[in-house]
Formats: structure tokens, C-alpha cells, sequence
């Protein structure tokens, strides 16, 4: 079945320093790739997506390209900030809806991120 | 537009009680979906309606349930509650519950004593 696996956290970083989040998944064909994040007390935002290979993803900052040779999409960010602690989880949804596959988004185990001034 | 509404936004039960959660959809997205939230398991996918109809339904014992209504909300219910139902529940909208992107309400904590 389809899985997602992702960096394990905690990941601790200074204000300005650059982020990765490493993001890694199986699916069969060409799933749409996604990364929420999720705020304390809160619920999942969405923070980017891509639907095919080589689409980019970008929305405040944060960059992810759905790499399907690798099969990752990867969080990138060039500097963070301290409002960016959170816990970021990266998802997929199959390519083909139907069946099992009806509103299902298969999630990683997310990353928590602290950013220290 | 407004988002996805979920109330309550906190609830304490006695275990063997049943429980009741809603979530009132985006405008328009026919598609429901629900799932549990917990340090020990992460996000785990319970069940989703689309249409007044189940379409999906992960790996939960009967006690969990569900329903949607003709205007697309959705209420989810566990009955004979177990300390381990302690979790966060969260409800997600999209426009049919396919390959399109899901939005989420701030979700119900539920916390069984």
C-alpha cells in the first residue's frame, strides 16, 4: 500500500538558518504530493502542493519539488523564522481516485520544528 | 469563505459513554472525511461520505461511525469509549474527496477518563 516516511525530528534551528525536511514515498503511478503543517492546539493547514513530476510547490517561503525519479518532495526553506515552529507533515493522495483511495490522504509521521531567536 | 467548522472543540467522557462530533464542510465540497490524531499512531484515516454515502473506511473497530446529511455535514460517533479514544479528532473537506487537496477543521480533543 501506499506509504510516506519522513526525517525524523525534533529538528531545533536558529532564526535565519536554512531548513530541510527530507520527505520520501510509495505509490503506485502519480500521486499528488502535499505538505501540512500543524500549529499547536490547531489543526492541519495546508502548506504547498504538486500534482505531477517536476511541479514545485511554494506558498511563504517554503519550496518542495515532487521528484518522482527519487520518489521525495522534500521541504526547503532559505531562512526560517520563529513563528515557522510547528509540526510539518507530508502527504499523498493516490493517483487514481476510487475504491480505498476515496478521500484518503496517506500521511508521514511528521516533523516537529523549533526555531530559537 | 468560511472553513471547516468542527464543534466541539473540547470534550471530557467516562469510559462506556458514547460520543458525538460534527464537522460542517466548506460551502459547495461534497466530501467528508475523518481521522484520528494520536502521539503513539499519527494521523490515521477513519472513514470518508461523499454524498450522503460512505465511500471509504479505514481500520477502526465498529464503535466508530458515521454519517453525513443532505447539506454535507457530517457527524462521527464513537460508541463504549476506551481510555485509548483519547485523541484528536479532525475532519477534512474537499470538493469530492478524489485527488483534490483537503482542508481541515481545527478538530475536536477528545480526552476519555
Amino acid at each position: 500500500g501506499d506509504s510516506v516516511t519522513q526525517m525524523e525530528g525534533p529538528v531545533t534551528l536558529s532564526e535565519e538558518a536554512c531548513l530541510t525536511i527530507n520527505c520520501t514515498y510509495t505509490a503506485t503511478g502519480y500521486p499528488s504530493l502535499f505538505w501540512y503543517v500543524q500549529y499547536p492546539g490547531e489543526g492541519l493547514q495546508l502548506l504547498l502542493k504538486a500534482t505531477k513530476a517536476d511541479d514545485k510547490g511554494s506558498n511563504k517561503g517554503f519550496e518542495a519539488t515532487y521528484r518522482k525519479e527519487t520518489t521525495s518532495f522534500h521541504l526547503e526553506k532559505g531562512s526560517v523564522q520563529v513563528s515557522d515552529s510547528a509540526v510539518y507533515f507530508c502527504a499523498l493522495s493516490p493517483a487514481n481516485a476510487g475504491g480505498t483511495s476515496y478521500g484518503k490522504l496517506t500521511f508521514g509521521q511528521g516533523t516537529i520544528l523549533t526555531v530559537h531567536p | 469563505k468560511a472553513g471547516v467548522t468542527q464543534t466541539p472543540r473540547y470534550l471530557i467522557k467516562t469510559r462506556g459513554q458514547q460520543v458525538t462530533l460534527s464537522c460542517s464542510p466548506i460551502s459547495g465540497h461534497r466530501s467528508v472525511s475523518w481521522y484520528q490524531q494520536t502521539p503513539g499512531q499519527g494521523l490515521q484515516f477513519l472513514f470518508e461520505y461523499f454524498s450522503e454515502t460512505q465511500r471509504n473506511k479505514g481500520n477502526f473497530p465498529g464503535r466508530f461511525s458515521g454519517r453525513q446529511f443532505s447539506n454535507s455535514r457530517s457527524e462521527m460517533n464513537v460508541s463504549t469509549l476506551e481510555l485509548g479514544d483519547s485523541a484528536l479528532y479532525l475532519c477534512a473537506s474537499s470538493s469530492f474527496g478524489g485527488v483534490t487537496e483537503a482542508f481541515f477543521g481545527q478538530g475536536t480533543r477528545l480526552t476519555v477518563v
